[in-house]
């Protein structure tokens, strides 16, 4: 069965501060694609980064940057310069089958900004 | 650019009672459609996709349906609500490998 595991149930973190998400997931296949969402207490879903698995270069957008690292099966989500509408909760979330394939969801992290 | 709205925003339903939730994509065509369903501080299940007109995936079995009427418009129905039906619905599309989410649609069975 593919997996995914976010082994950080809660975090926080000092605003301007800088903070890591861990996600860890399991899988076969050689192509795929990850992706962080970010859930505030709005609860709409937003998409933060992705990541295409045949690409060495980890993906940056602003802020937020991953480290990814596929013999490992690890995909961490770091966010510098933390600010306090980064609190929410962040699901990482591999595809896998291509464009047909579905997202799976870990169970989320919920951060905490802390001013 | 590419909107999805869903509606209601927020519904109250009694057991036993028919649901129709309604989700529609703007700026995008034969766009990949999802229903996920939410429980209280979980992660996301994904209920049902379609990739075209009238074509229709079911990944958990239930008593809820999907259907796909026109191109952009995704309906999620039951017959009867159960209590277990309760939970936060996310409608949400594709037309690559990102999916892209409606802002939901809180549904409430007593």
């Amino acid at each position: 069965a593919q997996t995914v595991t976010q082994s950080q149930p809660e975090m926080s973190v000092q605003e301007a501060e800088t903070v890591t998400l861990s996600c860890t997931y399991d899988t076969s296949e050689n192509n795929y694609y990850l992706f962080w969402y970010k859930q505030p207490p709005s609860r709409q879903m937003i998409l933060v980064i992705r990541q295409e698995a045949y690409k060495q270069q980890n993906a940056t957008e602003n802020r937020f940057s991953v480290n990814f690292q596929k013999a490992a099966k690890s995909f961490s989500l770091k966010i510098s310069d933390s600010q306090l509408g980064d609190t929410a909760m962040y699901f990482c979330a591999p595809l896998y089958g291509g464009s047909q394939g579905n997202l799976i969801f870990g169970k989320g992290t919920k951060l905490s900004v802390k001013p | 650019s590419q909107t999805i709205h869903q509606w209601p925003a927020t519904l109250v339903q009694p057991v036993g009672s028919p649901l129709s939730l309604e989700c529609t994509v703007e700026g995008t065509s034969n766009p990949n459609l999802y229903w996920y369903r939410q429980a209280a501080g979980r992660g996301l299940q994904l209920l049902f996709y379609s990739v075209g007109i009238g074509q229709i995936s079911s990944e958990v079995p239930q008593n809820l349906s999907a259907s796909r009427p026109q191109d952009r418009q995704f309906i999620l129905s039951s017959k009867k609500l159960l209590l277990s039906d309760s939970g936060f619905y996310l409608c949400a599309w594709s037309s690559g490998q990102a999916q892209y989410f409606g802002p939901g649609t809180r549904l409430t069975v007593l």
